[in-house]
């Protein structure tokens, strides 16, 4: 089946400081990419959707100039938690959806990567 | 707007027992439906599901869908407590490239 990989999986960061999470599509090409962000008992949420080449949307209430999304190309997709403080401590998780031609007619949408756990100190 | 509800919230169960977790739906253009499990990662894919009646098995797992009443169920027999889990149920809607909506999870604690 596609392949999502995502990394770091884990990562501690001091406060102020920006992590950036990699997320990267291993066998087909991800015209659109969709960041998740999972509390603690909850389920996903949803944080935005970034589709390559363009700019990414945001959900409301997710700030664009603190978690700073770029897909520069059809296999990769960057989030860049900026300034992290101790409240964005938090699972986070990607998906990517690609055409089906390219993907053996598989549903993308269904494949998630690993996961970063980020925990800021 | 697009909604997914799941039932029940948290289940506790002896080993070997069955269990049935309910998703209803109310979303707009509905494409397909997909049931998770998700242990202390990332989700781990167990079925989609386009089409009613239409039962998907995997080993203990089963799953159904019923586009007419929007609801799903996700089967699980001979529990385990590997099973212990949470399921998540999600949907897929409108065009191509839209996100998946979730569901807020079933917990699910099998006992030995």
């Amino acid at each position: 089946g596609a392949v999502v990989s995502q990394h770091p999986s884990r990562v501690i960061c001091k406060s102020g400081t920006s992590v950036k999470i990699e997320c990267r599509s291993l066998d087909f090409q991800a015209t659109t990419m969709f960041w998740y962000r999972q509390f603690p008992k909850q389920s996903l949420m949803l944080m935005a959707t970034s589709n390559e080449g363009s700019k990414a949307t945001y959900e409301q209430g997710v700030e664009k100039d603190k978690f700073l999304i770029n897909h520069a190309s059809l296999t990769l997709s960057t989030l860049t938690v900026t300034s992290a403080h101790p409240e964005d401590s938090s699972f986070y998780i990607c998906s990517a959806s690609g055409h089906p031609s390219s993907t053996g007619g598989l549903n993308t949408e269904a494949f998630f990567g690993q996961g970063t756990r980020l925990t800021v100190v | 707007e697009d909604k997914v509800v799941q039932s029940p919230l948290s289940l506790v169960v002896h080993e070997g027992d069955t269990v049935t977790l309910n998703c209803s739906y109310e979303v707009t253009n509905f494409r397909s439906l997909l049931w998770y499990k998700q242990e202390k990662k990332a989700p781990t894919f167990l079925f989609m599901l386009t089409s009613s009646g239409i039962e998907k098995k995997s080993g203990r797992l089963s799953s159904i869908l019923d586009k007419k009443e929007l609801f799903s169920i996700l089967n699980i027999t001979a529990t385990q407590t590997g099973d212990s889990a949470v399921y998540l149920c999600a949907v897929l809607a409108n065009q191509a490239g839209t996100a998946l909506i979730f569901g807020k999870g079933t917990t699910l604690s099998v006992s030995s």
